[in-house]
């Protein structure tokens, strides 16, 4: 079936450090990324997006990397902090509001202190 | 807090009967979307409106329906229900039809 990302993988980091939250994503029409957040007990939050026009977007201390050749995103986070901790997914669409959205399985990001 | 608002937080019913759950986007949003997380599938698009009308539709069963207002609010009707039905199940709203969106906390459906 469709799907975007690999089974949930964990990811463990040291507080101070950089994290990379990888994804693939199955269809090379898709032209807009996005990645959420969501801690236990909560609703996804949105984090940043990007549309297959850029390779590259930064925010508030994330950064997300597009990578159309080999269908590739991935979300970097810079001095990952205890609050970072949550489950991570990548989403796609197709060009037009009229495409689904397809979420990843998500990653667990789990910050060390 | 995202400003989207989901009635009931928690919802338990038994097989076959049915329920209606209840969405407010945040002020001003025209897009509404609901999606169904369960540990085995994990976050599964159902449906998406905007402003009143259907515009993308994932996997989502016949036995669901839903719905959104001229006041922008949204009901996702869940029929003749399966144990399997039992998810958490998201609303999540943004501006326009192109954009990210803004997720409420859940009604977290079991059925028994």
């Amino acid at each position: 079936g469709e799907s975007v990302g690999l089974h949930l993988p964990t990811l463990s980091v040291q507080e101070g450090d950089n994290s990379i939250i990888n994804c693939a994503y199955s269809n090379s029409a898709s032209d807009y990324f996005i990645w959420y957040k969501q801690e236990s007990g909560k609703g996804p939050q949105f984090i940043i997006d990007i549309r297959s026009n850029m390779d590259k977007r930064q925010g508030q201390r994330v950064t997300v990397l597009l990578n159309k050749t080999v269908k590739h995103l991935s979300l970097q986070i810079a001095a990952t902090q205890p609050g970072d901790s949550a489950v991570y997914f990548c989403a796609e669409r197709g060009k037009t509001s009229y495409d689904k959205v397809i979420f990843g399985p998500g990653t667990s990001l789990s910050v060390i202190p | 807090d995202s400003g989207v608002t989901q009635t009931p937080k928690h919802l338990i019913t038994a097989t076959g009967q049915r329920v209606t759950l209840r969405c407010s986007p945040r002020s001003g949003d025209l897009s509404v979307y609901w999606y169904q997380q369960s540990l085995d599938q994990g976050l599964q698009f159902l449906i998406h409106y905007y402003n009143g009308e259907e515009r993308a539709k994932g996997n989502i069963l016949e036995r669901f329906s839903a719905q959104q207002f001229p006041d922008l609010h949204s009901e996702l009707n869940l029929s003749s229900l399966e144990l399997g039905d039992s998810a958490l199940y998201f609303c999540a709203s943004s501006a326009r039809a192109s954009d990210g969106a803004f997720f409420g906390q859940g009604t977290r459906l079991t059925v028994v």
